[in-house]
């Protein structure tokens, strides 16, 4: 089976610019969730979809941080404008449900931010 | 609010060595702990998965245990190769709709 796909892999922007990340879950995976990575750090939730309803974006900086995923499947990860702090890995990872089922994360993208 | 600690930051052995990572959590309220891989540059890699009911899980050379009341749970490595070397994460979900809590990861460096 497929695992999670995620574009691009590498991606390097000035202060202010706006960026944007796609992923792809494992097929009929309901659940969909982004984490941002910092180097030397786990980790964090940012958003995590059921289908494609939010369940959890209360760590998602909304001021400019958005995500989707209109149709159930793929989603994107938007940030306008970055700043040199959103420096991180991206990862996408999807489950079969929510709760506490085993979670499959894709490669990640790496952003820096200049 | 659940902490997840991983102790050592960082741990280098000779091939062949058996080795243990320790991770630690606050709150024994706990759904599941997952054990990942991550290697430079690439996404997580899923090792072990053990429910809150049990006690250990094992896949090839590596065998992980929980102990919830205590809250820990270590990764036992054996006979370590240097294909080895990665960080590995340790992750925690809690009980009710709260997302996976990660340590910061232990960064195994296996020596040929």
């Amino acid at each position: 089976e497929a695992g999670v796909a995620q574009s691009p892999r590498y991606k390097i922007i000035e202060k202010r610019q706006s960026v944007a990340f796609w992923c792809n879950p494992i097929s009929g995976h309901a659940t969909l969730y982004w984490y941002q990575q910092i180097l030397g750090q786990g980790p964090k939730l940012l958003i995590q979809f059921q289908n494609n309803g939010v369940v959890d974006d209360s760590q998602l900086p909304k001021d400019r941080f958005s995500a989707e995923r209109l149709k159930g499947v793929d989603s994107t990860l938007k940030i306008q404008p970055a700043k040199l702090e959103d420096s991180a890995v991206y990862l996408c990872a999807s489950s079969s449900s929510v709760g506490g089922h085993e979670q499959y994360f894709g490669p990640g993208t790496r952003l820096t931010v200049t | 609010k659940q902490e997840v600690t991983q102790i050592p930051a960082a741990l280098s052995v000779p091939e062949g060595e058996n080795l243990v990572l320790n991770c630690s959590f606050t709150d024994s309220a706990i759904y599941n702990l997952q054990w990942f891989r991550q290697d430079p540059g690439k996404g997580l890699t899923s090792l072990l998965l053990i429910q809150s009911s049990q006690r250990e899980q094992t896949s090839g050379r590596l065998n992980a245990s929980l102990d919830k009341s205590s809250g820990r749970s270590t990764l036992y490595i054996a006979a370590s190769q240097p294909g080895d070397s990665a960080t590995y994460l340790c992750a925690v979900k809690p009980a009710g709709n709260t997302p996976l809590v990660f340590g910061k990861g232990t960064r195994l460096s296996v020596i040929a």
